[in-house]
């Protein structure tokens, strides 16, 4: 078992649907990430939570929405997509220590998702 | 403003031989740390190595080494004795200190790397 667990591994949803793309660690991790991979794109850093507080928004569309409940458990909640947002979608987490270190992420398996 | 560089879209090698994957970065910051990660095709990102911006030694994981110069702002990651699962995307990313845009990590566009027996 990854210490980063996404879920569903695939989706496929239409643009009216609604839909949520779930993530837990158990690492013990204070900080949590949704990155957003498209295809020939460099990973692009959507939010950031930290202390489940959200500490950045990288000018992401108000159709995604994220949620965390407590410093295990990011979601990504998802209405009215488009079809360019289909990407690879991939939760992280780290251990901060506010001292401006340089602690790796753990990336999760991420969540292929594919808007119709 | 924060920059990663990887030149090299795909490589090839031979099993057993060892590889370079370049990557440059530029930043005014005078502490960062340096990340590699490598994404084989099922997805998951997964960590490498590390190295702070005031280490004086390369850093080292197994067989992989991270030839940091710091003077041409490179830090190049070394595979030696590739082995077949080597193949995937690596990245190269780095982390500005947690005051400029809360120390999140900057990728470069990945190369991908092919390992033939």
């Amino acid at each position: 078992e990854t210490g980063v667990t996404q879920t569903p591994r695939h989706l496929v949803m239409g643009m009216t649907n609604k839909k949520s793309l779930k993530c837990e660690q158990h690492l013990g991790h204070n900080a949590m990430y949704w990155y957003k991979q498209s295809a020939k794109k460099p990973l692009e850093l959507m939010f950031v939570y930290n202390f489940k507080e959200q500490t950045e928004n990288n000018s992401v569309p108000s159709r995604f929405s994220p949620e965390c409940p407590n410093s295990s458990h990011l979601f990504l909640h998802l209405h009215t997509l488009q079809p360019e947002d289909s990407a690879l979608y991939l939760c992280a987490s780290s251990q901060e220590s506010g001292q401006g270190d340089n602690s790796p992420l753990h990336f999760g398996n991420g969540t292929r998702l594919t808007v119709t | 403003a924060q920059k990663i560089t990887q030149t090299q879209p795909g490589m090839f090698v031979q099993e057993k031989e060892a590889v370079t994957l370049d990557c440059t970065y530029d930043t005014s910051d005078p502490s960062y740390g340096l990340f590699w990660y490598k994404q084989p095709s099922s997805g998951e990102m997964i960590f490498l190595i590390y190295q702070g911006s005031y280490d004086q030694q390369n850093a080292t994981e197994g067989r992989y080494s991270l030839n940091f110069q710091k003077a041409r702002k490179s830090a190049n990651l070394v595979i030696s004795a590739s082995q077949l699962g080597d193949s995937a995307m690596y990245f190269c990313a780095m982390r500005p200190p947690i005051y400029n845009q809360g120390g999140k990590l900057i990728f470069g566009q990945g190369t991908e790397l092919s390992v033939k027996p």
